[in-house]
């Protein structure tokens, strides 16, 4: 079935430094690909999505791009802000489909 | 566009109360789906309506849980006898079918806690 898996957390990072989450899925067909964020306290936001092989997507200096090849979709940014703390979650869904599956998150936090 | 909005935001119960909780779509969207997220885990999938009907449901929605979206607007998620492992966060999404990169927004959840 489809799945996805996410490195484990916490990552710790300090302001300004280098961020990569990787994910890698299983999946039949051709998933759309996406990044959710979680701030403290509040509900689940759509950071970015690709949604075919070799597209990029990026929002808020936040990068990844949909590897075929390596079944992977890793989270990169290249100077991390305290106020990117947060739980990111990669996720899954069919082309056409209906639901959306996730990793577990990957807490991080970044420190002044 | 205000969103997706879910009510109540909290909710405590004891155990073999029914809880309800309320999702309100983004106007314009014909799709709403239910989730839920435990501690440390990412959402799991529960259920899904497109417009009124309810096109799939989870292994995870025991018959104490049922859903509705009578008029394929806002859509109510009850649960019965409620237990104590049902205690999570209930998050409701919606969606516009039709479009090439469909995606889903999610509400701030419902957090349930039985005691």
């Amino acid at each position: 079935g489809n799945s996805v898996t996410q490195m484990e957390g916490p990552v710790t990072l300090s302001e300004e430094a280098f961020l990569t989450i990787n994910c890698t899925y299983t999946a039949t067909g051709y998933p759309s690909l996406f990044w959710y964020v979680q701030y403290p306290g509040e509900g689940l936001q759509l950071l970015l999505k690709a949604t075919k092989a070799d597209d990029k997507g990026s929002n808020k200096g936040f990068e990844a791009t949909y590897r075929k090849e390596t079944t992977s979709f890793h989270l990169e940014k290249g100077s991390v802000q305290v106020s990117d703390s947060a739980v990111y979650f990669c996720a899954l869904s069919r082309a056409g489909g209906f639901k959306t599956i996730f990793g577990a998150g990957t807490r991080l936090f970044v420190k002044a | 566009d205000t969103g997706v909005s879910q009510d109540p935001r909290h909710k405590i119960t004891k155990r073999g109360q029914n809880v309800t909780f309320r999702c309100d779509p983004i106007s314009e969207h014909n799709r709403l789906y239910w989730y839920r997220q435990t501690l440390g885990q990412g959402p799991e999938f529960l259920t899904y309506f497109q417009n009124e009907a309810q096109l799939e449901k989870s292994r995870l929605l025991s018959d104490r849980f049922s859903a509705e979206r009578p008029k394929g607007s806002f859509s109510t998620l009850e649960i019965q006898r409620t237990e104590q492992g049902d205690s999570a966060m209930y998050l409701c999404a919606s969606s516009l079918d039709g479009q090439v990169q469909e995606t889903q927004y999610f509400g701030p959840g419902t957090r349930l806690l039985v005691l």
